[in-house]
């Protein structure tokens, strides 16, 4: 079974417009992690945020956000007012306590910003 | 501080051919990893190595080798390289401790087996 799943391929969204990047996920941990990472189109990786199984809050990081539902076994990304530099893949990831070494990846969802 | 670089950043070998694609980081960082990326699939582990001497098999190991003889130094080798390892090899790192122990990665490395 997929650990995390990613179920838009590709995004359209209008500039200066909020877009919601969906992530669910697998685990029977009680302690995990869940990051998201950008891939712009020179492919680094680069991280944007960080939300902790046991964290309350849900995680922000300037115009990122991640919206945690954990009965739901979800982890979407929101980016608001979304700018033209945020075209890129975006990618879910997450670690497990019990395997806390490893990082297991979505596939991706491409967002594209629309002038 | 260069952070992680990886060394080729292209390549292109023949079927059968070998090479070592070389991962450094200045970080202090114990955990170092190789992922490879293919269009559609994300990111997919193959070794990683949670300190000096140390490595581990990931999700798609075979036909690669890892070693780490020395912290900042994480190697992956292909001793016979096939047309399905063509692919964008990622190294990264990250600390042990201290949330959100978020990995740090390298540029990448394009190779092309032909």
């Amino acid at each position: 079974a997929q650990k995390i799943t990613q179920t838009q391929p590709g995004m359209f969204v209008q500039e200066k417009e909020a877009v919601t990047l969906d992530c669910t996920y697998d685990t029977s941990d009680q302690s995990y992690g869940l990051f998201w990472y950008k891939q712009p189109s020179s492919g680094e990786m680069i991280f944007l945020i960080y939300q902790g199984s046991y964290d309350e809050q849900n995680a922000t990081e300037g115009r990122y956000s991640l919206n945690f539902q954990k009965a739901r076994k979800s982890a979407n990304l929101v980016i608001s007012a979304s700018q033209l530099g945020d075209s890129a893949m975006y990618f879910c990831a997450m670690r497990e306590a019990n395997t806390g070494n490893q990082f297991y990846f979505g596939t991706g969802t491409s967002l594209t910003v629309i002038p | 501080n260069a952070g992680v670089t990886q060394t080729p950043k292209f390549r292109v070998l023949k079927t059968g051919q070998s090479m070592t694609l070389l991962c450094a980081q200045d970080m202090n960082h114990e955990y170092m990893y190789w992922y490879r990326q293919d269009p559609g699939m994300g990111l997919r582990l193959i070794h990683y190595s949670v300190g000096e001497g140390t490595t581990a098999k990931g999700e798609v190991p075979d036909g690669y080798n890892v070693s780490r003889l020395k912290k900042q130094n994480f190697l992956l080798g292909l001793e016979s390289a096939a047309p399905s390892q063509t692919s964008v090899y990622f190294c990264a790192s990250r600390l042990t401790s201290g949330t959100p122990y978020e990995q740090y990665f390298g540029p990448g490395t394009r190779l092309t087996v032909t």
